[in-house]
C-alpha cells in the first residue's frame, strides 16, 4: 500500500535557522508529493508540491525536491520565521489510485524569537 | 463564504450515540472529502464525492460511518453508536472543477471526544 513517514516533532528553532523535516514514502504506483501547511486555528494548505522526480517545489521559501532514488521529499527553509510555526504534513497521492491523499503523521514546527 | 466551514467545530458525547458532522464546501466545488485525524496521526481518508457520481467509500472504517451529500452541496458525515476509538478530528476538504485533484481546500476540523 501507500504510506508516508515523517520525523516526530516538536521541532523546535530560534529565528533564522535552518529547517529541514524529513519525509520518506512507500507508494505502488508513480505518487505526486506535496507538503500541506496547518496554521494554528487554520485549516490545512497546500505549501507545495511536485509532480515528477526530480521535481523542485517552492513557496514562501520553503523547498522540497522529489527525490525517486530515495524515495524523499524533505522539506527544507533557509531561515524561518516565527510565523512559520506550525504544523507540516507530508502527503502523496497515486495516479489512477482514487482522488485520495495519503498524508504522514504531522510534524509540529515551534520558531523562538 | 470564503472557505469550507464544519460545524461543529468541537463535539462531546456519550459513547453509544450517534453523531453528526457537518460540511459546507467551497461555492462551486464539485468534489468533497472526508478525512479523520486521530491524535499525533496522520489524516486517514474516509470517503470521496465527486458530483453526481457514487461516491468513494473505500476508507470508511465500519457500517457505523455513512456520509451524504446532495449534488455540490453540504455533506454530512453520521457515527453511529459511537465508540472512543472515534475520539479524533474530522476534516473536510473540497476541490473546484478547474484545479487539480491534489489542490484540496480544507476546513477548520470538527474535534469529536467520546466519552
Amino acid at each position: 500500500g501507500n504510506s508516508v513517514t515523517q520525523m516526530e516533532g516538536p521541532v523546535t528553532l530560534s529565528e533564522e535557522a535552518f529547517l529541514t523535516i524529513n519525509c520518506t514514502y512507500t507508494a505502488t504506483g508513480y505518487p505526486s508529493l506535496f507538503w500541506y501547511v496547518q496554521y494554528p486555528g487554520e485549516g490545512l494548505q497546500l505549501l507545495l508540491k511536485a509532480t515528477k522526480a526530480d521535481d523542485k517545489g517552492s513557496n514562501k521559501g520553503f523547498e522540497a525536491t522529489y527525490r525517486k532514488e530515495t524515495t524523499s521529499f524533505h522539506l527544507e527553509k533557509g531561515s524561518v520565521q516565527v510565523s512559520d510555526s506550525a504544523v507540516y504534513f507530508c502527503a502523496l497521492r497515486v495516479y489512477n489510485a482514487g482522488n485520495m491523499l495519503t498524508f504522514g503523521g504531522g510534524t509540529r514546527l515551534m520558531v523562538k524569537p | 463564504g470564503a472557505g469550507v466551514s464544519q460545524s461543529p467545530s468541537n463535539k462531546v458525547t456519550e459513547k453509544g450515540k450517534d453523531v453528526e458532522l457537518r460540511c459546507d464546501p467551497i461555492s462551486g466545488h464539485t468534489a468533497l472529502y472526508w478525512y479523520r485525524q486521530r491524535l499525533g496521526q496522520g489524516l486517514e481518508f474516509l470517503i470521496y464525492f465527486q458530483g453526481n457520481s457514487a461516491p468513494d467509500k473505500s476508507g470508511l472504517p465500519s457500517d457505523r460511518f455513512s456520509a451524504e451529500r446532495t449534488g455540490e452541496s453540504v455533506s454530512t458525515l453520521t457515527i453511529q453508536r459511537t465508540q472512543q476509538e472515534d475520539s479524533a478530528v474530522y476534516l473536510c476538504a473540497s476541490t473546484k472543477p478547474s484545479g487539480s485533484p491534489e489542490t484540496q481546500y480544507f476546513g477548520p476540523g470538527t474535534r469529536l471526544l467520546v466519552l
